[in-house]
């Protein structure tokens, strides 16, 4: 089965604070994406990585930035915190057609 | 159409009862066609993928069908149980996705 676990399933930051969502898979994929979801509205894709150190923006990237150094790990950072950014935040992995989801973290911004 | 627009928006049923929920989605430039099961504190779980129309796939009690044509998918549950509660969200697109809203559904006991 493949695996995609995230970092924390609730944090709660500061305004002004970096944060740093961390995702992990084991199944050798070479697509990762994060999402966030709010009340109301589908997900939204935030950034994707085709492969390490490759990096495209999705619908939302504004704010956000991400990393990808290794090809198990996809980071999502947020430079400065702000409560616009309270959301559900929620890694996937996928190879061509299939996305397999992480848990979600719950971030709230203060 | 240009988003996936998904209803009801929510639905709450008894144990036993068959329901169905309706996926609309632009149907030019065309890929494919996801159902996810979205439990409460859970990953979101693939039930289907489609990608011709006329398909229909089914797993258990749950089932779906794609029509790419006039771009709409319905997914089927018969007999609910309160272990489909759940949101059940449409998505089309092949790598980069689009999701609709999802149906939240509940099955009382």
């Amino acid at each position: 089965d493949v695996k995609v676990t995230q970092s924390s399933r609730y944090l709660v930051k500061r305004t002004g604070e970096k944060v740093f969502l961390e995702c992990v898979q084991d199944m050798d994929h070479e697509n990762m994406f994060w999402y966030r979801q709010d009340p109301g509205l589908g997900l939204r894709l935030i950034y994707f990585s085709y492969d390490v150190k490759m990096k495209e923006k999705g619908d939302i990237p504004e704010g956000y930035s991400v990393s990808r150094e290794k090809k198990e790990r996809f980071s999502l950072i947020l430079e400065s915190a702000s409560t616009n950014q309270t959301s559900m935040y929620l890694c996937a992995t996928g190879q061509a057609i299939e996305q397999y989801f992480g848990p979600g973290t719950r971030l709230t911004v203060t | 159409i240009l988003n996936v627009e998904q209803s009801p928006q929510s639905l709450h049923v008894q144990e036993g009862d068959s329901t169905n929920f309706t996926c609309s989605f632009p149907s030019s430039n065309f890929y494919a066609l996801h159902w996810y099961r979205w439990e409460t504190a859970k990953s979101p779980e693939a039930l289907f993928v489609m990608t011709l129309n006329g398909d229909e796939k089914k797993k258990g009690r749950i089932s779906a069908t794609l029509n790419t044509k006039e771009g709409y998918s319905y997914l089927y549950i018969k007999g609910s149980q309160p272990e489909d509660s759940a949101t059940y969200l449409c998505v089309s697109g092949y790598s980069t996705l689009t999701f609709g809203k999802g149906t939240m559904l509940l099955v009382s006991p």
